[in-house]
């Protein structure tokens, strides 16, 4: 089945950085494209970021291009969200999930659904 | 702004059924069939209920259905039940973005 547990959030000054974590278990985390997703207090659900298979390839939402990396350690079964430069605008709750995919007719890999999510944890940029 | 449009709100009551709609264009839900809903309590994690349009996870119950027409998909709840108050978030594979998109969201109100 599978598991996903987020870590590391909490109250952070503007312009300030954090990493939050996802700890993967239940599944072989090497093998799936892993993403994070936003949710701003009140407000809908925003992808993030997504990395592949072994870290080769990232991509990321354009507010957050150049300020956050996203990476993982298939060692530890472990996936990163490293954030920079951090924004009142960036406080939200941020979920972990896994995306099953499909690669289309560029040879792109795409996103079919997120079938497994984690908790989350939440990220307040305040002074 | 989302790229898919929902509603924001729809209700009824304990043993009808609803219908959410997500509507999208031809890049995305009207060119394929990459659609999927998610289920989100309260302080709790979204959870995948439909995928690929109309397939269910093992463990969803059979009250929820998806479908699709032209740019417009649909999430169908039947024999409506308390504990389907919760939003509801479509997603869907878009051509014309490398970023994933999601609905703004629908608020079901069981009455």
């Amino acid at each position: 089945e599978g598991q996903l547990e987020e870590s590391g959030g909490g109250l952070v000054q503007p312009g300030g950085s954090l990493r939050v974590s996802c700890a993967a278990s239940g599944f072989t985390f090497s093998n799936d494209w892993m993403h994070w997703v936003r949710q701003a207090p009140g407000k809908g659900l925003v992808w993030v970021s997504r990395i592949n298979y072994d870290g080769s390839i990232t991509g990321y939402a354009d507010s957050v291009k150049g300020r956050f990396t996203i990476s993982r350690d298939n060692a530890k079964n472990t996936l990163y969200l490293q954030m920079n430069s951090l924004r009142a605008e960036d406080t939200a709750v941020y979920y972990c999930a896994r995306g099953i995919g499909f690669y289309d007719s560029t040879g792109y890999h795409s996103t079919r659904f997120f079938d497994l999510w984690g908790r989350g944890t939440l990220v307040t940029v305040s002074s | 702004q989302s790229v898919l449009t929902q509603p924001a709100s729809v209700s009824g009551s304990p043993g009808q059924s609803i219908t959410i709609s997500c509507t999208g264009t031809s890049s995305d839900i009207g060119g394929y069939n990459y659609v999927s809903w998610y289920q989100q309590h309260p302080g709790k994690a979204p959870k995948l209920i439909i995928y690929d349009v109309s397939n269910r996870p093992s463990a969803v119950f059979n009250r929820f259905s998806g479908s699709k027409s032209g740019n417009t998909a649909s999430l169908t709840i039947s024999g409506l039940q308390a504990e389907d108050d919760a939003d509801y978030y479509c997603s869907s594979y878009t051509s014309s973005s490398t970023l994933e998109v999601f609905g703004g969201g629908t608020k079901v109100t069981v009455l």
